[in-house]
């Protein structure tokens, strides 16, 4: 069965980074795009951006460019989101999400991580 | 393309049906709009595909509709397990984008 298996929670200072991994299992990893959503606490859902396992490639929300990487490891079908120079607004769950096909253009997502809460305090 | 949701909060009884709006500040072509429901400490759950569509194991008391820029998700007897947020989102254009969600709670 489909599992994305994200790491745990992390607490950071403002001005640090933080790298969040999401182990996929059950299906060809390179097959399917993967996205990063993230929720602030009480609020929605934002799209961060999306890899394309297979080859690398990535596109991110204009919002978080310049702060945000993501890159992935087949060997270990896992997909990581960096994101630098943390600020108190970037306090969300972060969740891995994989398209629900394969494909590159945006589209709707059928399997996601358990979420990983990220904390920026002083 | 902004999705606005409505109303922000639902209060109903199980057994009562369900209405959640979802307008698109545009049209979403090709009915390009998901629901997904999402329970206090869980991963969102895809509901809804193609606006009409329902995800596997989805039960049939889910339904959708709509088109261009006016979608609708209906409960039509709300169970207990259906008390949640729900949340529309699009896919027609990058970047993609979803509403604000709807709580269904328990009156």
């Amino acid at each position: 069965q489909v599992q994305l298996v994200q790491s745990g929670a992390e607490v950071k200072k403002p001005g640090a980074s933080v790298k969040v991994s999401c182990k996929a299992s059950g299906y060809t990893f390179t097959s399917y795009y993967m996205y990063w959503v993230r929720q602030a606490p009480g609020q929605g859902l934002e799209w961060m951006g999306i890899i394309n396992p297979s080859g690398g490639t990535t596109t991110y929300a204009q919002n978080l460019q310049g702060r945000v990487t993501m890159t992935r490891d087949t060997s270990t079908s896992t997909v990581y989101m960096e994101l630098s120079s943390l600020r108190s607004e970037d306090t969300a769950v972060y969740y891995c999400a994989r398209r629900a096909s394969p494909g590159r253009n945006p589209y709707y997502f059928d399997y996601w991580g358990q979420g990983t809460l990220v904390t920026v305090s002083s | 393309i902004v999705l606005t949701q409505s109303p922000g909060t639902l209060s109903l009884s199980p057994g009562e049906r369900a209405t959640l709006s979802c307008r698109a500040s545009q049209s979403v072509s090709s009915s390009y709009l998901a629901w997904y429901q999402q329970k206090p400490g869980q991963a969102p759950r895809l509901l809804m595909y193609g606006a009409t569509s329902r995800a596997t194991g989805i039960p049939d008391r889910f339904s959708g509709s709509g088109s261009g820029t006016d979608f609708t998700l209906t409960i039509s007897r709300l169970e207990p397990e259906d008390f949640a947020v729900y949340y529309c989102q699009q896919y027609v254009s990058s970047p993609l984008t979803f509403g604000g969600g709807t709580k269904v709670e328990i009156k």
